[in-house]
């Protein structure tokens, strides 16, 4: 049972454009949502990070939009570089029985094309 | 601040061979260590979380006498791939977090290949 929907799975933009990664989860108890950066053959970075008493939250071009009532949170990169060419994790985690341990949605591989 | 340093990078040994991977915190304080396994373009697979100075949580079919965890201080675990075989060939990522409503900081992998 896959708690962390993540959508699409592989994404292709141009320099430039904007960059959308969506989420959903099942979970209500879940209250923590970090977003993180892999690159090939390194670990996965946290990128930014979101907590459901706001709907959104902006570190640069990265933005995070939180729809708490569509159990739905989504990733925005704005002015898309080559560089930013990665995959992108989603993933959610609760306080639930103390553990905090996170759900991670599938991935999604991110080509942003020269 | 909030890095975590995996060693070694890179492994190749022959089938039979037992290995073992370090996952240090550098500035802070780990309570809570993760260990992960991924394979080419898939997500990331918990394999155990533990505790210092506890017995390792293992996920469901996850061998814990297979891949032995230590995690004897708040900066070190340790995973023990014991008598490896290709099959166990994969990318290793532990993760790190000091309170449990903080995230996880993650190390670079052990890319493990067995012959």
């Amino acid at each position: 049972q896959q708690q962390v929907k993540q959508s699409p799975q592989s994404l292709i933009v141009q320099k430039g454009g904007i960059s959308i990664i969506n989420c959903a989860y099942e979970n209500t108890a879940f209250d923590y949502f970090p977003w993180y950066q892999q690159f090939p053959g390194k670990g996965p970075a946290l990128l930014i990070a979101i907590r459901p008493d706001v709907s959104e939250k902006k570190e640069g071009r990265f933005t995070i939009s939180f729809n708490k009532s569509a159990k739905q949170f989504s990733l925005h990169i704005m002015d898309s570089q080559p560089g930013d060419s990665a995959t992108y994790f989603c993933a959610a985690q609760t306080a639930s029985g103390g553990s905090y341990i996170p759900t991670f949605g599938r991935g999604t591989s991110l080509i942003v094309h020269p | 601040g909030a890095v975590v340093s995996q060693h070694p990078s890179r492994v190749i040994c022959k089938s039979g061979t037992s290995v073992k991977i370090e996952c240090r915190s550098l500035d802070f304080q780990a309570t809570t260590m993760f260990w992960y396994r991924q394979f080419p373009k898939k997500s990331l697979m918990l394999m155990a979380t533990s505790n210092e100075g506890s017995k390792a949580t293992y996920e469901q079919g996850v061998e814990k006498d297979k891949f032995l965890i230590n995690h004897a201080s708040l900066t070190l675990s340790t995973l023990t791939v014991t008598s490896a075989h290709p099959e166990d060939s994969s990318f290793y990522i532990c993760s790190a977090r000091d309170r449990g409503d903080q995230p996880q900081h993650f190390g670079d992998g052990t890319r493990l290949s067995i012959l």
